[in-house]
């Protein structure tokens, strides 16, 4: 199935550091989300966005809705210990159409 | 809020087995979701229910595949005749019907399925 493009794919930072990822679609989305997945578990909401360029925070969390609908981009500020795990972007095209695509997924590390 | 609730956790079954597997969705929710998540890889759309009605089946959703939700409230997925390849997390979601604009969906913390 179709899956979006996600980059990087993994990052390894030191505690303290900003994280910037991005995702990217050949097809335009109405509905922009951000969900976070640790081991195991399974995917947890962070912040969705509904309108072109729209910027949506949350906590340390900020997110944006690209102008070309066709991006998205997620970025943390001073990153901790508990921000460890595998991002995901998903797209939903149009009101109504409930399917979710995803992203590949950024995985993310943090080095003592 | 009791979030979204998937029984079992994980099972371990031999190929050619038949599967099934449950999702309780968010209370107030109307929308129930199934996705499909390999290693490595996001999830992947299956089907959705609006209240009682299948209303979007995937590709991906072959005829050994069956869902429903006879009440409108939990939802079952069942595989007959299990292939390697089915192993895979299987995820279940749930929204609220949205005013004008898609409601976010929230994923339980799956069924991990193996293949033996």
């Amino acid at each position: 199935g179709q899956q979006l493009n996600q980059s990087p794919q993994s990052m390894f930072i030191q505690e303290g550091e900003d994280v910037s990822m991005n995702c990217t679609s050949s097809s335009i989305f109405n509905t922009w989300l951000w969900y976070k997945q640790d081991p195991g578990e399974g995917p947890v909401l962070l912040i969705a966005l509904y309108k072109a360029g729209e910027l949506t925070s949350n906590g340390r969390l900020t997110a944006q809705f690209g102008i070309t609908r066709k991006d998205s981009f997620l970025n943390i500020s001073a990153s901790i210990p508990s921000d460890v795990g595998i991002y995901f972007c998903a797209g939903q095209a149009l009101f109504g159409n409930e399917k979710l695509t995803f992203g590949t997924g950024t995985r993310l590390t943090i080095i003592p | 809020d009791t979030g979204v609730s998937q029984d079992p956790r994980h099972k371990i079954t031999k190929r050619g087995q038949n599967v099934t597997f449950r999702c309780d969705p968010i209370s107030e929710h109307n929308r129930l979701y199934w996705y499909r998540q390999t290693l490595g890889q996001g999830p992947e759309f299956l089907t959705y229910f609006q209240n009682e009605a299948q209303l979007e089946k995937s590709r991906l959703l072959s005829d050994r595949f069956s869902a429903e939700r006879p009440k409108g409230s939990f939802s079952t997925l069942e595989i007959q005749r299990t292939e390697q390849g089915d192993s895979a997390m299987y995820l279940c979601a749930s929204s609220r019907r949205g005013d004008g604009i898609n409601q976010p969906q929230h994923f339980g913390d799956g069924t991990r399925l193996s293949i033996l």
